[in-house]
């Protein structure tokens, strides 16, 4: 079965730094990959995905991920953060074929100035 | 305006109260989810539905149901056999057309069992 591993519960930065958060899945078949962002009490919002073609995928807000199929990995990156990137991000897994979306726990971004 | 509305944003019930939590969307997606989220534990589904009036257990299902009556309306009733209710609950939408759809979730309602 399908798993979704965020390595780090809470991540703690100053403004201006770089920041990555760590996602690893298990899976034996063709996966899409994705990236939420939930800020307090609100629902999630879609950063990026990764589908097919380009390892690396790009957000509107300067956000990066790549997937690694040999590591099993889709780590989310950015140069340069701002105090408004403070929220909890979730990688999410759905396996080809299949309409159930996979979620790890979550990572806290706390970007402080 | 579009897309996927929950009611009551807030919800207290006191305990052995069923309750039933509102999801509504104009998306004309096909696909409809109810995810529950306790912190640090992620998002664990409850239910989903790829059609009308069918729908199918996600990870989680006991003690609560669900209907889909019509494509816009997938409401999630908590019931008394729900052990733990209190939590935030997504809803969330996917259109069934693509191969690449990605997820669309609405603002979520905080349940709170007294």
């Amino acid at each position: 079965a399908q798993s979704v591993t965020q390595l780090d519960s809470q991540v703690p930065v100053f403004e201006e730094a770089p920041v990555e958060l760590r996602c690893n899945y298990s899976s034996s078949v063709s996966v899409y990959l994705f990236w939420y962002v939930q800020y307090p009490n609100q629902g999630l919002q879609l950063l990026l995905k990764y589908l097919s073609g380009s390892t690396l995928v790009e957000s509107i807000n300067g956000f990066e991920a790549e997937f690694n199929k040999s590591q099993t990995s889709f780590h989310l990156r950015k140069p340069s953060v701002h105090i408004s990137d403070t929220a909890e991000y979730f990688c999410a897994v759905r396996e080809g074929g299949s309409e159930k979306l996979v979620f790890g726990k979550g990572t806290k971004l706390t970007v402080n100035p | 305006d579009g897309g996927i509305t929950q009611s009551p944003k807030y919800l207290f019930r006191k305990e052995g109260q069923n309750v039933t939590l509102s999801c509504e969307q104009n998306l004309n997606h096909d696909a409809m989810y109810w995810y529950r989220q306790d912190p640090g534990q992620g998002l664990r589904l409850i239910y989903y539905s790829q059609i009308v009036n069918d729908f199918q257990k996600g990870d989680i299902a006991e003690g609560y149901s669900v209907s889909r009556e019509k494509k816009e309306s997938f409401p999630l009733t908590v019931t008394s056999a729900q052990k733990n209710p209190t939590a935030f609950y997504l809803c969330g939408t996917k259109s069934t057309g693509g191969r690449y759809n990605e997820q669309f979730f609405g603002p979520g309602t905080r349940l709170t069992v007294l």
